[in-house]
Parts: C-alpha cells; sequence; structure tokens
C-alpha cells in the first residue's frame, strides 16, 4: 500500500487560497488520490478524488502530476470553519478498498 | 443528503464488560468498515465487511472483537471484554460498492470510554 507524506500542520488567513502538498511516491496504476476532512469529535467527511490530471467540485480543487507521486489540494478563499485535518490517502483498488489514514495535515485559519 | 447513523453517541463501561455499538449504514450501500481513532492519534481501520462475512480485518481486529450485520440494516461492533486500551473514537463507514474510486461515508462516531 502506498505511504503518503504530507504536512503536520499549515496556517492561514481567513479569504486565503490554501494549498496542501502530498506526496505518494509508490503509489501503483489502480490507486486513487483522496482528501477527507476530519473537524474534532467527528467522523472523516469526503472532499474530492481523482486519478490524474485537475479534478475541481465546489469545495476543492486537486492537483495530479502526470508521474501521480505527489496531489496538492487546493482550497479557495478559505474560512475559519475550515480548521480542520485533511487527509490524504491512496486507495487501493483491491477488493475491500480499506481507507488507511495517515496523520493528516492540520489546517488552522484564523481570522 | 444520506447518512450512517451511530449509536450511542458516548458509551462509558466498566474493563472487563461487553460493549456493543451500533451503526445504520446507508441503505443501499454494500461494504461496511469499522474504524477506531485514540485520542490525539490517526483513524485506524479496523475491519472490513461485504456480502455478510468480514473481507478484511486489521491486527487491532483481535478476538475479542466481532461484527454482525442481524438484520440487513444494523451493523454493529461487539467488544466482548473492554479494556482501558479500547478507549477511543469508533467510526462505522459505508460505501456503495467496491472500487478505488468510490467515496466512503462516515458516521459521527461513537466515543466509548472504558474506566
Amino acid at each position: 500500500l502506498a505511504k503518503t507524506t504530507q504536512p503536520i500542520s499549515m496556517d492561514s488567513y481567513e479569504g486565503q487560497e490554501v494549498n496542501i502538498t502530498c506526496s505518494h511516491n509508490n503509489i501503483a496504476t489502480n490507486d486513487y488520490i483522496t482528501w477527507y476532512q476530519q473537524f474534532p469529535s467527528q467522523g472523516p467527511r469526503f472532499i474530492i478524488q481523482g486519478y490524474k490530471t485537475k479534478v475541481t467540485n465546489e469545495v476543492a480543487s486537486l492537483f495530479i502530476p502526470a508521474d501521480r507521486k505527489s496531489s496538492t489540494l487546493s482550497l479557495p478563499r478559505v474560512s475559519l470553519s475550515d480548521t480542520a485535518v485533511y487527509y490524504c490517502l491512496v486507495v487501493y483498488g483491491g477488493a475491500t478498498n480499506k481507507l488507511i489514514f495517515g496523520t493528516g495535515t492540520l489546517l488552522a485559519v484564523q481570522p | 443528503e444520506p447518512e450512517v447513523t451511530q449509536t450511542p453517541s458516548h458509551q462509558v463501561t466498566q474493563m472487563g464488560q461487553e460493549v456493543i455499538l451500533r451503526c445504520v449504514p446507508i441503505s443501499n450501500h454494500l461494504y461496511f468498515y469499522w474504524y477506531r481513532q485514540i485520542l490525539g492519534q490517526k483513524v485506524e481501520f479496523l475491519v472490513s465487511f461485504y456480502n455478510n462475512e468480514i473481507s478484511e480485518k486489521s491486527e487491532i481486529f483481535d478476538d475479542q472483537f466481532s461484527v454482525e450485520r442481524p438484520d440487513g440494516s444494523n451493523f454493529t461492533l461487539k467488544i466482548r471484554s473492554t479494556k482501558l486500551e479500547d478507549s477511543a473514537m469508533y467510526f462505522c463507514a459505508s460505501r456503495s460498492r467496491g472500487g478505488a474510486n468510490t467515496e466512503a461515508f462516515f458516521g459521527q462516531g461513537t466515543r466509548l470510554t472504558v474506566v
């Protein structure tokens, strides 16, 4: 299973764009890159998922270079409520598709 | 929006007691999971369940743990004889189908405190 590495924490201010980069050097051909968000004492919540190039939804964008060894989650114009832990996961394309969480990135948004 | 429901939200139990954590996955989902998160630590995979049987389990999921889908709607996690180190948030999750590109929906969790 591909291991992910991401910064432990990041600070930002309201209204700024935040980019969180994750490295996953040993990603396999069938793996997908997925990002989850977790607020304290709540379950993780799906944000976005991609295989290659760029994916955008109403919440975020995900940029994946051609070699797929890294990915960048982009949050436009963050607000205080975006303060959370963000997990980058490489989802194995096997039978159960279990999610293996790393330590995540604690994003702290300040006024 | 459909959601995964977990009960109770908080359970306190004495060491050595049995506990059952309950989950109602999203109705048309086929794959079910339990995860746990010890305070301040990362989310850890416990077990996956599909077609009425365990698909995969982690080293954490030893003989003290069991899962069941007794009536086609509920999905339960039983801990037979709780230990202090079982204190954690337990999250249930479900997915509509297999495939690495299928979103997992998590419940709000049950906070288990073993005293």
